[in-house]
């Protein structure tokens, strides 16, 4: 069974500070991995995904994140926070050959002025 | 294209009531899912539809929901007879059914049952 796991429910950095969100997956197969980003009364958008290929993924607004299957993680990054990536943000998986999206609990980023 | 296109945006409801949400689908997609966020539970997976065909209903909470696809574009959840527990923000998503492929997200219906 799938599940992802998204360490720190609540994340702040300072505007200019690097943004780092933590996804953990469990899966017997490489899944699809992806970031989604949900600012306030909005639905999901999608940040990047991973499919195959380069395990480093750039996506919209300046993220990146890397698939590294020795450590089950797809960890989001972004080198400098602006104010407006203030939102919340989800990790989520398809396992290979199925198409339910599960998500993780959500990570809130707070940047700080 | 419009997106994924969820109505009403807000409802509120008495204890009893029945509510219908409905879900018009993205033009080519043929995967449909359906999500309840909380603040308690997070983002939870109700059902998802390929095709028109009901795939996985494991996440639908009780007997009270049911989702139904009458035609390729257009979905609803009802839950029938409401209760306050059902308060939430439900999200329907489509995407093209691959697997690989992103689902793009509704805007939303909030949910409110007093």
């Amino acid at each position: 069974a799938q599940s992802v796991t998204q360490l720190g429910s609540h994340v702040s950095v300072s505007e200019g500070a690097l943004v780092l969100l933590r996804c953990n997956y469990s899966s017997s197969v490489p899944p699809y991995l992806f970031w989604y980003v949900q600012y306030p009364n909005q639905g999901l958008q999608l940040l990047l995904k991973y499919t195959t290929g380069a395990t480093l993924v750039k996506g919209i607004n300046g993220f990146e994140a890397e698939f590294k299957k020795s450590e089950t993680s797809f960890h989001l990054t972004k080198p400098s926070a602006h104010m407006s990536d203030a939102a919340e943000y989800f990790c989520a998986v398809i396992e290979a050959g199925a198409n339910n999206l599960f998500f993780g609990t959500g990570t809130r980023l707070t940047v700080i002025p | 294209d419009a997106g994924v296109i969820q109505s009403p945006r807000h409802e509120v409801t008495e204890m009893g009531q029945e509510v219908t949400l409905r879900c018009k689908l993205i033009s080519g997609h043929n995967s449909l899912f359906w999500y309840r966020q909380t603040m308690m539970r997070g983002l939870e997976l109700l059902i998802y539809f390929n095709n028109n065909v009901p795939i996985d209903d494991s996440g639908m909470p009780e007997d009270r929901f049911s989702a139904k696809m009458p035609n390729a574009s257009f979905s609803t959840l009802k839950i029938q007879p409401s209760e306050p527990r059902d308060s939430a923000v439900y999200f329907c998503a489509s995407s093209r059914g691959s697997g690989n492929t992103e689902a793009f997200f509704g805007q939303g219906t909030r949910l409110t049952v007093v």
